[in-house]
């Protein structure tokens, strides 16, 4: 089974700082990466697949980069909406394994 | 517009059984493979069965092999898990999740609202 490590546990960071959360595997999962954001009684939602490439409708400063076992999700500029609890996904074997997550609270 | 609506949550004792049904809606349903992802109460996303268009091919997390079975109905769209032996640790919203795209590549692009499946004595 691929372990989903993310870094850190919690962000805290202020309104329209940059927030750069961490996702190592604990072997190569290509590109095959996927990112979601979930929000306290809500449903996650799917930012980032392809470790790079942005969902419909996710805003431009969402950014997603990596491959192999070291990936990094970018948010540019922190807006109110985006303080949530973000997941990393590896859809490269089976079983499929989520990390962790990274909690981004207001500081 | 993806609707995709969980059903069949409650309480159970252990070892009891229960069956979790997902009406899927706004999408050629037998065009997509289908999931299951849960969350336990204040804890992260745990992967736990999917299941291809056809159901040709079905996946379990070790964690609930033997003892749930996923399956589908194209005819009513629908996507089901039935839960057997279930322990303490089932504890979780149990969301219901389709593959964003026909690519046969796993992650979820549409989810339910979820359904809390809580097992207690």
């Amino acid at each position: 089974e691929i372990v989903m490590t993310q870094s850190p546990a919690t962000l805290s960071v202020s309104p329209g700082e940059r927030a750069t959360l961490s996702c190592r595997a604990s072997q190569s999962v290509s590109s095959n990466l996927a990112w979601y954001q979930q929000k306290p009684g809500q449903a996650p939602r799917l930012l980032i697949y392809g470790a790079s490439t942005r969902a419909t409708g996710i805003p431009a400063r969402f950014n997603g980069s990596g491959s192999g076992t070291e990936f990094t999700l970018t948010i540019s500029s922190l807006q109110s909406e985006d303080f949530a609890v973000y997941y990393c996904q590896q859809y490269n074997n089976w079983p499929l394994t989520f990390g962790g997550g990274t909690k981004v609270e207001i500081k | 517009e993806v609707q995709l609506v969980e059903s069949g949550g409650g309480l159970v004792k252990p070892g009891g059984s229960l069956r979790l049904s997902c009406a899927a809606s706004g999408f050629t349903f037998s065009s997509y493979s289908m999931n299951w992802v849960r969350q336990a109460p204040g804890k992260g996303l745990e992967w736990v069965s999917s299941i291809s268009s056809s159901s040709s091919y079905i996946y379990y997390a070790d964690s609930v092999k033997g003892r749930f079975t996923i399956s589908r109905d194209n005819a009513k769209n629908s996507l089901y898990l039935q839960m057997n032996s279930l322990r303490a640790e089932d504890t979780a919203v149990y969301y219901c999740a389709r593959n964003l795209d026909s690519s046969g590549w796993y992650f979820f692009g549409y989810w339910g609202q979820g359904t809390l499946v809580t097992v207690s004595s």
